[in-house]
């Protein structure tokens, strides 16, 4: 079966330290994105990616990082630098040419 | 700047009784407006995409219509199973990214 995968589901980690949210997809899509959704609030974009090697600031980059060094994967790594990281990560991907994006399952972090 | 908004924030209908959820945009060139239902805790599904005026789609119980300037989603005899967030996203032209609206949540109640 084709689809995107996250893991973990739930993820907890102390204020200070850095954590990396996986995200990986097999239906050969050329462009991947990391977005954050807060309580109640719409999807707001991190970083995206539309081919290997290469990634593009979205509008709340700040204290989090990516690599795409493989078609597949995308990871993103929150930072001691993100002010408020405790939040529910949602990763997509998408064909260029239709821009429909597919997401995954999303990853729940809570820091404390 | 593309700017998406949905209206109402929240819909509370009984099982059967049909509605309608907006989505107002404002995009330099739209090259697709999309749809997408989410339950809690998951990720949005999607669920429609729409590229010109008096285009419409359709699935199940859900119809998607698009203006210049905006788009339904008509729900016709709703059932409890529908209750969900649904999101209204657009591209206008900035790369591969889309512009998300805050959601309507549905809740049918039976």
């Amino acid at each position: 079966d084709g689809g995107i995968t996250q893991s973990p589901k739930y993820l907890f980690r102390k204020e200070g330290q850095n954590v990396t949210l996986s995200c990986e997809q097999n239906l050969n899509h050329d462009a991947m994105y990391w977005y954050r959704q807060d309580p109640g609030q719409g999807l707001r974009l991190i970083y995206y990616s539309q081919i290997v090697n290469d990634f593009q600031k979205g509008d709340i980059a700040e204290g989090y990082s990516v690599s795409r060094e493989k078609k597949e994967s995308f990871p993103l790594t929150v930072t001691s630098a993100q002010k408020n990281p405790t939040a529910f990560y949602l990763c997509a991907s998408s064909q260029r040419d239709t821009y429909e994006q597919y997401f995954g399952p999303g990853t729940r972090l809570t820091v404390t | 700047e593309d700017q998406v908004t949905q209206s109402p924030e929240a819909l509370r209908l009984q099982e059967g009784e049909s509605s309608s959820l907006n989505c107002s945009y404002t995009v330099s060139g739209l090259r697709g407006l999309f749809w997408y239902r989410q339950d809690p805790g998951k990720g949005p599904e999607f669920l429609f995409t729409l590229y010109s005026a008096g285009e419409e789609k359709e699935k199940e119980r859900l119809k998607a219509t698009l203006t210049k300037k905006e788009s339904f989603l008509h729900i016709t005899a709703p059932k409890p199973e529908d209750s969900a967030t649904y999101l209204c996203a657009v591209h206008g032209g900035s790369g591969s990214r889309l512009t998300f609206g805050e959601g309507t949540q549905l809740t049918v109640n039976p």
